[in-house]
């Protein structure tokens, strides 16, 4: 059991929006670390995809955004591609250690 | 090039020991934290452990489930971390990744390939 929790999969249509959240606790979140998102295409190695709950490394398309607030993050994904299905991963920080969420499956329709 | 390499993965008995590496280019590797993450087939992404840089005198930390059973080190005249791994358990089974810590950014932004290790008899 993840100490972030994800929804386990999540679907849209190309060019649509959808959003994955990832919810924790006041030890973690909510105590004020950053949240981070990475992109893992099944058989490859994950990817960094936001940053510091909100900022997206070079190279990473503005059509992925996160945000924070209280014990949650999210990540939404507009303008849905093809390319876009992956598991995506949140990561935060607890207790002097480094946690993921569950993941999510993107299906894209 | 920026990389991470993983290597020495492979089939062992459960009780066994195996000791992984993780070769890094085209950044400063020895003033970077280094962390281990592993993947269970079918799973998500597990901290296992990391070790920081000289200037933080290679101070390691780790997952409970790992604690005393794995141990990180590093030699940065290589280029090099290493995770080894004893008293193995097939729930150890897993691809074993190493990321580099952005303490630029504070999230992982480099991944090596990972390396799979199997535990069985």
């Amino acid at each position: 059991q993840s100490v972030l929790t994800q929804p386990p999969s999540v679907s849209g249509a190309p060019g649509q929006r959808v959003t994955i959240s990832c919810t924790g606790t006041s030890s973690n979140i909510g105590a004020g670390y950053d949240v981070h998102w990475y992109q893992q295409i099944p058989g490859t190695a994950p990817k960094l995809l936001i940053y510091g709950n909100t900022n997206r490394p070079s190279g990473v398309p503005d059509r992925f955004s996160g945000s924070k607030s209280g014990t949650s993050a999210s990540l939404a994904i507009t303008g849905l591609q093809a390319e876009d299905e992956a598991d995506y991963y949140c990561q935060s920080y607890d207790s002097g250690l480094r946690v993921f969420g569950g993941g999510t499956r993107l299906t894209v329709l | 090039e920026v990389q991470l390499v993983e290597s020495g993965g492979g089939l062992v008995q459960p009780g066994g020991s195996l000791k992984l590496s993780c070769v890094g280019a085209g950044f400063g590797f020895s003033g970077s934290n280094m962390h281990w993450v592993r993947q269970a087939p079918g799973k998500g992404l597990e901290w296992v452990g990391r070790i920081r840089s000289i200037a933080n005198n290679y101070a390691t930390s780790y997952a409970a489930s790992m604690k005393g059973r794995f141990t990180i080190s590093r030699d940065d005249s290589k280029n090099t971390a290493y995770l080894q791994m004893d008293s193995l358990k097939i729930d150890d089974t897993a691809v074993y990744y190493c990321t580099r810590y952005s303490t630029s950014w504070y999230a992982f932004d480099i991944w090596g390939q990972g390396t799979l290790v199997t535990v069985s008899s």
